[in-house]
């Protein structure tokens, strides 16, 4: 089991580039969830999969946001024409179906937009 | 809408000292509750669960118990370390969806 894992762990962008995100979840989960945290505040969903399918948005995914998990592996966040409101921390997270399933989150990507 | 509600931190702590930090829920039905903390630069890490009314989620010496008459599910542990100085976050998940609803966290500092 090595964990969540998520690439980078840091990134700079200027305001109006495009970035992306990656997520390895653990092997056998079949279950991906993406949530964004900002200073001072909880972690906030933002979309998840199962297996390859995304079942549910939040409505805090704009246009400019775009998840896949093509092959129900890893996943991608792209955020396109990113504003100085996008800068957080990304958290990406996996778990198993199953009932009151635990979820296992990856160390983060923050964002800063300048 | 599903809610979570923790105190407001800092709380600060003498080492050995008597910890609670308050956390009560909203939710239609009947979800499940968890306590995950993030020590300082690291990921979310659940500390402790409970499924239904009445359960006990217990680990590291932390414990919390379901209380749906109160919709709370209340931190505590007897004697905090210095090492357990981080940032505390309730969540819920609720009957029949994935997604965690978060608190806004409680930061945690103990001194020796």
């Amino acid at each position: 089991d090595t964990g969540v894992s998520q690439d980078p762990r840091h990134k700079i962008t200027k305001r109006g580039q495009n970035v992306t995100f990656r997520c390895d979840p653990i092997s056998e989960h079949n279950r991906l969830y993406w949530y964004r945290q900002t200073l001072g505040q909880g972690p906030e969903f933002l979309t998840y999969f199962q297996n390859e399918a995304q079942l549910e948005k939040s409505r805090l995914l704009s246009d400019r946001f775009s998840a896949e998990r093509p092959k129900g592996s890893f996943s991608t966040l792209e955020i396109q024409r990113t504003e100085q409101g996008d800068s957080a921390m990304y958290l990406c997270a996996s778990g198993r179906r199953g009932g009151a399933e635990t979820q296992y989150f990856g160390p983060g990507t923050r964002l800063l937009v300048l | 809408g599903n809610s979570v509600t923790q105190m407001e931190g800092p709380v600060t702590l003498s080492e050995e000292a008597f910890l609670t930090i308050n956390c009560t829920y909203t939710a239609t039905g009947y979800p499940s509750l968890f306590w995950y903390v993030q020590y300082p630069g690291e990921g979310l890490q659940l500390l402790l669960k409970a499924t239904k009314a009445d359960d006990k989620g217990s680990n590291k010496g932390f414990e919390a118990t379901y209380r749906k008459e109160t919709t709370s599910f209340h931190l505590e542990k007897g004697s905090v370390q210095v090492s357990d100085s981080a940032v505390y976050f309730c969540a819920l998940s609720a009957t029949g969806f994935q997604k965690l609803v978060f608190g806004t966290g409680t930061r945690l500092l103990v001194s020796p």
